[in-house]
C-alpha cells in the first residue's frame, strides 16, 4: 500500500529564515498532495496542495514542489512568523477516492 | 456552513471495554475519513465511507468498525479495548474528493 516518508521529524529555524520538509511516496498513482498544519490543541487544517499534473504551486510564503519522478514532494515556508511555529503533515492520495495516507508530521519551531 | 463535529470529545474507558465515538460532517460532504492520532506515529489512516459504504481500510486490527448512515453521519465503534487504544480520534469530511475537513478530534483514555 502507499506509504508516505517525512522529513525531518523535528525543524528549528530562526525568525524570518526558511523552512523546509521534504516528503516521499511510494505509490505512482498518487496524484494529490496536500499539506496539513497542526497548532497544539487544535484541528489539522489545509494550508496547500497540489496535484500531480502542477509542478509547482504557491500561496503568498508557502509553496509547494513535487518531482514526479522521483516520488518525492517538498512544502518550503519563506520569512518565517512565529506563527508559523506548529505540526506539519504531508500526505498522498490517489485517484477516486478520498484514501489519504499521511507522513509522520514535522515539529517546526520558529525561534525569536 | 457549520464545520465537522465530533462527540464526544473526550472519553475515558477501561480495558476491555466498547467505546462508539460520533462524527457529523460538513453539510453535503458524503465522503467520512477516520484517522487515529498518537504522538509520534502523526495521522494513522483507519477507513472511509462514501455514501453508507465503505471505500477503504487502514491497517487496523478488526475491533475497530465503522458505519456510515444515510444522512452521512457515521460512527466508529472500537470492541475490547486496550491500552494501547489511547489517542485522539479525528474524523474529516470531503466534496469533492480529496480536500479533508477535520472535526475537533475526540480523545479517548483507555486505563
Amino acid at each position: 500500500g502507499e506509504n508516505v516518508e517525512q522529513h525531518p521529524s523535528t525543524l528549528s529555524v530562526q525568525e524570518g529564515d526558511s523552512a523546509v520538509i521534504k516528503c516521499t511516496y511510494s505509490d505512482s498513482a498518487s496524484n494529490y498532495f496536500p499539506w496539513y498544519k497542526q497548532e497544539l490543541g487544535k484541528r489539522p487544517q489545509l494550508i496547500i496542495d497540489i496535484r500531480s499534473n502542477v509542478g509547482e504551486k504557491k500561496d503568498q510564503r508557502i509553496a509547494v514542489t513535487l518531482n514526479k519522478t522521483a516520488k518525492h514532494f517538498s512544502l518550503h515556508i519563506t520569512e518565517t512568523q512565529p506563527e508559523d511555529s506548529a505540526v506539519y503533515f504531508c500526505a498522498a492520495s490517489g485517484s477516486g477516492d478520498d484514501k489519504i495516507i499521511f507522513g509522520k508530521g514535522t515539529r517546526l519551531h520558529i525561534l525569536p | 456552513k457549520a464545520g465537522v463535529t465530533q462527540t464526544p470529545r473526550y472519553l475515558i474507558k477501561t480495558r476491555g471495554q466498547q467505546v462508539t465515538l460520533s462524527c457529523s460532517p460538513i453539510s453535503g460532504h458524503r465522503s467520512v475519513s477516520w484517522y487515529q492520532q498518537t504522538p509520534g506515529q502523526g495521522l494513522q489512516f483507519l477507513f472511509e465511507y462514501f455514501s453508507e459504504t465503505q471505500r477503504n481500510k487502514g491497517n487496523f486490527p478488526g475491533r475497530f468498525s465503522g458505519r456510515q448512515f444515510s444522512n452521512s453521519r457515521s460512527e466508529m465503534n472500537v470492541s475490547t479495548l486496550e491500552l494501547g487504544d489511547s489517542a485522539l480520534y479525528l474524523c474529516a469530511s470531503s466534496f469533492p474528493p480529496n480536500e479533508q475537513f477535520f472535526g475537533p478530534g475526540t480523545r479517548l483514555t483507555v486505563l
